[in-house]
């Protein structure tokens, strides 16, 4: 299993600022991963932080909107630039310790509301 | 269609009832089933792998029709804190899991 961290809990930001959401795990993780979750929908994927090379992002999402940083292979970060309504999510991070593409565990999430 | 549909609810159901609900998946190379529960405003967690031959923990029990892509959830004897949202999950073996938007079960005393 995996200790996941993540902060802010929440916040509540101004269109057109950025925020970065930090994410900590309590071991070595080769995967890792940020979702987000909007309001009465499911988890959509956003992209896989690989260490040492640039993340893999899913159809629909774009580095210069959520770039993303991962250090090492406990810590991640993704920054929300730019940031308008439509962005108000629940942002995840989640891992998979054993990398065998079965379970993930999940942070607590960071609830983003953009006004 | 969607890659994973669920029924999203609400299920009300009494105390001591059984429930069940069930999940479609559009990809025939899916490799790997599961259900997640997530508690309001909480993270999802694992419930429970389905398996091809059906699996059981306790008062839940899991099956996979693979011939008509679909999984099930039984919960049996239900308590109050079973009431959750139950996501369906699946990997079609590309590295990535792919959630259903999750069926709402409140279980009432």
């Amino acid at each position: 299993s995996a200790v996941i961290s993540q902060k802010p809990s929440r916040d509540i930001c101004q269109r057109g600022t950025s925020l970065t959401i930090q994410c900590q795990v309590d071991s070595q993780v080769t995967m890792m991963f940020w979702y987000r979750q909007q309001p009465g929908q499911s988890l959509t994927l956003i992209a896989t932080a690989n260490q040492g090379s640039e993340a893999t992002y899913e159809s629909g999402f774009v580095i210069d909107k959520f770039p993303i940083s991962r250090p090492n292979l406990t810590f991640s970060t993704l920054t929300v630039s730019n940031m308008s309504p439509e962005d108000s999510s629940i942002y995840l991070c989640s891992v998979d310790p054993d990398g065998s593409y079965n379970e993930q565990f999940f942070g607590p999430g960071t609830r983003l509301t953009v006004l | 269609r969607k890659e994973v549909e669920q029924d999203p609810g609400p299920f009300n159901v009494p105390e001591g009832a059984t429930v069940a609900f069930n999940c479609t998946y559009s990809n025939s190379a899916s490799q790997s089933f599961f259900w997640y529960r997530q508690d309001c405003r909480k993270e999802p967690k694992l419930l429970m792998s389905v398996y091809s031959s059906g699996n059981e923990d306790g008062r839940f029990t899991a099956q996979l029709n693979r011939a008509s892509q679909y999984i099930s959830l039984l919960i049996r004897d239900s308590k109050l804190s079973d009431s959750a949202t139950y996501l369906c999950v699946v990997n079609v073996g590309n590295e990535k899991l792919t959630f259903g938007t999750g069926t709402r079960l409140t279980i009432i005393p």
